[in-house]
């Protein structure tokens, strides 16, 4: 199954710099996306989402890009911290299909200090 | 903050026995859901589960695997023969109607010998 895609399987980042984490699906039905943290041994956490109605979300340090014509979007957080480590996961869901999560492979984050 | 809770955080079984995982939702959630993750594959859907009936579930949820609300917060998924493939982390999820954002508990960890 790969309707949502992380590309990436890890990325390194500076504190206090960026990081853009990246999720790209196919299925074009999909109208809503969440993003989700998860530490090892714990469940994800949710973290931000956006409908597919609108093309950015921002939480505090987070914020979501959604490129419906591109099928693409991006979780940029701002900045880094070390404890933004873990893997990050994007999930998206077809809103008259039931309300399953499908979810990409995740991306590593490692923030250095 | 309310959040899900899930027992054991670790089951260890002989292949064939049954196993029954155990959640208890966000106390004022009506939507439940089962996921799954073998070990370096992605987070995948089992089940939904709403009105004291299964809503949806993936091909993987096929007659060895039943969920139950037995009482007004546990919410459980019982395998009834378990296999090697059962092996897996098992995330059990809520959410709230009027919203999209499921939330997901710490995970039970099956092993399957």
């Amino acid at each position: 199954d790969q309707q949502v895609k992380q590309n990436s399987p890890s990325l390194s980042v500076q504190e206090g710099r960026i990081s853009i984490l990246n999720c790209d699906y196919t299925n074009s039905m999909f109208d809503y996306f969440l993003w989700y943290k998860k530490y090892p041994a714990e469940g994800p956490t949710f973290l931000i989402s956006i409908s597919s109605i609108k093309d950015k979300n921002e939480d505090g340090r987070f914020t979501v890009f959604l490129n419906k014509s591109a099928k693409h979007l991006s979780l940029h957080i701002v900045p880094s911290q070390p404890g933004d480590s873990a893997v990050y996961f994007c999930a998206a869901l077809y809103l008259e299909y039931g309300n399953k999560l499908v979810f990409g492979a995740g991306t590593i984050l490692r923030v250095k200090s | 903050e309310p959040e899900v809770t899930q027992t054991p955080s670790h089951q260890v079984t002989q292949m064939g026995q049954e196993v029954i995982l155990r959640c208890v939702p966000i106390s004022n959630h009506l939507y439940f859901y089962w996921y799954r993750q073998i070990l370096g594959q992605k987070v995948e859907f089992l089940v939904s589960f709403y009105n004291n009936e299964i809503s949806e579930k993936s091909e993987i949820f096929d007659d060895q695997f039943s969920v139950e609300r037995p009482d007004g917060s546990n919410f459980t998924l019982k395998i009834r023969s378990t296999k090697l493939e059962d092996s897996a982390m098992y995330f059990c999820a809520s959410r709230n109607s009027g919203t999209d954002t499921q939330y997901f508990g710490p995970g039970t960890r099956l092993t399957v010998l």
